[in-house]
């Protein structure tokens, strides 16, 4: 069964610090996989989506590593502020064949709060 | 400029009345989605939709139905309203781009429209 699994559920850190978010998958067969940040009443924004070949990624103070063989992804955080305050989405794109959509597998997210 | 926009953001109204959610894109984008996140906050796809083909995901109910008058709205109908409807739905539009054989079309959400069913 294809699933998402993220942990932890919700985290709280003090403005300044790292931390990192962690996304475990079983979908097959895989195309690509994404990390979107939600704030309150908002719709999700990407931060950055990546494919089989791609081993770590940067937006910013964010950045995501995969590691395929494990079916693993870490979204790391630099230097956080409070506006880092969200709830963040990991989502498994599984590949598609001769033209057909791929099935977008989304995780239940990690609530951050950044405290002052 | 807003890329994908919906109206109305709020909804309340009473179960067993049919209401519409409207979502326009202007990115240019083939494929436009619609999402239900409920008060757990999970994101759940409904349907995807192109110019070619529409995608249901098999648990959503026959209530809901999209309806794309073109390229650039999606929108949702929903017949008879019922207590467990009640969510806030999001529209997304994505572009298909193919690199190296992998599919790698990045989704833009809309504001997300808060239904109340009472």
């Amino acid at each position: 069964k294809n699933q998402v699994e993220q942990s932890p559920q919700s985290l709280i850190i003090l403005e300044g610090k790292n931390c990192t978010l962690q996304c475990n998958y079983t979908v097959s067969p895989f195309s690509n996989l994404r990390w979107y940040k939600q704030d309150t009443g908002r719709g999700p924004v990407s931060l950055t989506i990546m494919t089989f070949s791609e081993n770590t990624k940067s937006n910013g103070r964010y950045t995501a590593t995969l590691d395929a063989d494990t079916k693993q992804s870490s979204l790391h955080i630099t230097a956080s502020q409070l506006s880092d305050s969200a709830s963040y989405i990991c989502v498994v794109n599984t590949r598609n064949y001769g033209g057909s959509q791929g099935n977008l597998i989304f995780g239940k997210g990690t609530k951050l709060s950044v405290k002052p | 400029d807003t890329a994908v926009s919906q109206t109305p953001k709020y909804l309340v109204t009473q179960m067993g009345n049919d209401k519409s959610i409207k979502c326009e894109q202007n990115l240019g984008h083939d494929t436009m989605y619609w999402y239900k996140q409920d008060s757990k906050k999970f994101l759940k796809i409904m349907f995807s939709y192109n110019n070619k083909e529409l995608i249901i995901n098999e648990t959503v109910p026959n209530r809901f139905s999209p309806k794309s008058p073109d390229k650039a709205h999606l929108n949702l109908h929903i017949n008879s309203l019922e207590l467990g409807d009640s969510a806030v739905y999001f529209c997304a539009s994505s572009q298909r781009i193919l690199l190296g054989g992998r599919e790698k079309n990045e989704q833009y959400f809309g504001p997300g429209t808060r239904l109340t069913v009472t």
